[in-house]
């Protein structure tokens, strides 16, 4: 049974920092793992997504990288803003998503 | 992408009754999930429904419990019955574009439900 771990569960950062956050998963077997945002009283936001055979992938201030053999993802965030304050899930596809618990990022002015 | 709707998008209900929950989508979609995510906690996947075939429930989830329709490629619904509190979550749909579990996955809004 597929279970993905998130590192660290809460994180407190003053702005302009940047920042990594870690994702482990159990079972290499999947199709590709998304990170998303989640925002209070909201729903999730897809950020990136990284198919199985790709190590990285960018959208402005974020990359993700993809390690499959080792079970591992990493989220970096680049010059951190307030606005960058969210909870970020992982997610490992086989059929549907397993979940990690997220990170709960404050970026403080 | 696709633009996903929710409704309701809140609900406080009884113990003991059930609520259906609607998923639109604004285009055709072969492949829909539904997720809960209980107070606290991150999502679970409870059910695979995909147009054409019986919805597929994972490990803990039953189709008496969470029965689940998908009468075409935009639209899906899951009911919650004989709710007890311990059903309050908040329950999200989601669709893969394109079809193929190796393509991006939307999620609509979610409905937050609370049973007394």
């Amino acid at each position: 049974k597929q279970e993905v771990t998130q590192i660290p569960a809460a994180l407190s950062v003053p702005e302009g920092e940047n920042l990594v956050l870690n994702c482990s998963f159990t079972d290499s077997a999947i199709y590709n793992l998304q990170w998303f945002r989640q925002d209070p009283g909201k729903g999730l936001t897809s950020l990136l997504l990284i198919q199985s055979s790709q190590r990285e992938q960018t959208s402005g201030r974020l990359n993700a990288s993809l390690d499959k053999s080792s079970g591992r993802s990493t989220l970096y965030i680049a010059a951190s803003q307030p606005g960058d304050s969210a909870t970020y899930l992982c997610a490992a596809s086989l059929v549907g998503l397993v979940f990690g618990k997220g990170t709960k990022l404050t970026v403080n002015p | 992408s696709a633009v996903i709707s929710q409704k309701p998008s809140r609900d406080i209900c009884q113990r003991g009754t059930s609520l259906t929950i609607q998923c639109q989508v604004d285009s055709q979609v072969t492949m829909m999930f539904w997720y809960r995510q209980q107070p606290g906690q991150s999502l679970t996947l409870i059910a695979t429904a995909n147009q054409g075939s019986e919805a597929t429930y994972e490990s803990g989830f039953v189709i008496d419990k969470f029965p689940i329709s998908r009468p075409n490629l935009t639209f899906s619904t899951l009911t919650v019955s004989n709710m007890s509190p311990e059903d309050s979550s908040i329950y999200l749909c989601s669709v893969v574009p394109g079809g193929g579990s190796y393509n991006e996955q939307f999620f609509g809004p979610g409905t937050r439900l609370t049973v007394l």
